[in-house]
């Protein structure tokens, strides 16, 4: 079985500033990594995913992620935030192989203080 | 990128009642939707896997004759919510790829259903 840790709750951060979201996994077997964003009153949006290849993931809106298969960590990041950047943030992680659903981490509140 | 579509967004109900929930893979086929539940400040939590043609897979603790899911063809998949009590009011969401999209594939989400029982 899979299972997905996101340290923090919720992260305030002003604007412009750097932020740093952490994800952490566990898994018997090798496993695809995603974040996705969920802004107020949408559906989820998927930011990037790691599949293989460069540990270095670049996704869309200016986020990237890391993926580090010692520390079982896929943190998220982001050098400088918008206020629009603000939303719930879930790191999730996928098995290998089939059309299999995906294994959420219970999710990291962004808020960007003006 | 795809759109599912999910309805209604929101619903009340009175304790007792059942209460349906559509999704819609808008333009693209569908053979397998994931339904989720969120509950406040929580994660995601898997609650089966419809299966177009044939019974929904139920993920352990969820009781099947409480959530009946029907996928009945490749573009809606229904949940119903039977004899709904005050703890099952959640926020419901559904999700599908594209099709022969294996597990590298983006999942596509619904816009989520939040139910409130009375």
């Amino acid at each position: 079985a899979q299972s997905v840790t996101q340290l923090d709750s919720q992260v305030p951060v002003f604007e412009e500033a750097p932020v740093e979201l952490r994800c952490n996994y566990s898994s018997s077997v090798s496993v695809y990594l995603f974040w996705y964003v969920q802004y107020p009153n949408q559906g989820l949006q998927l930011l990037l995913k790691y599949l293989s290849g460069s540990t270095l993931v670049k996704g869309i809106n200016g986020f990237e992620a890391e993926f580090n298969k010692s520390q079982t960590s896929f943190h998220l990041r982001k050098p400088s935030v918008h206020i629009s950047d603000t939303a719930e943030y879930f790191c999730a992680v996928s098995r290998l192989s089939g059309n299999t659903p995906l294994v959420f981490g219970k999710g990291t509140r962004l808020s960007v203080i003006a | 990128g795809a759109v599912v579509s999910q309805h209604p967004s929101r619903v009340i109900c009175k304790s007792g009642t059942s209460v349906k929930i559509e999704c819609r893979s808008l333009d693209f086929q569908a053979t397998t939707m994931f339904w989720y539940r969120q509950f406040p400040k929580q994660s995601l939590m898997l609650m089966a896997t419809s299966n177009e043609g044939s019974k929904a897979t139920y993920e352990q603790g969820v009781e099947k004759d409480k959530f009946l899911i029907n996928h009945a063809s490749l573009t809606l998949s229904t949940l119903t919510v039977t004899s709904a009590h005050p703890e099952d009011s959640s926020f419901y969401i559904c999700s599908a790829r594209l099709p022969g999209q294996g597990s590298t594939g983006e999942l596509f989400f619904g816009e989520g259903s939040r139910l409130t029982v009375l």
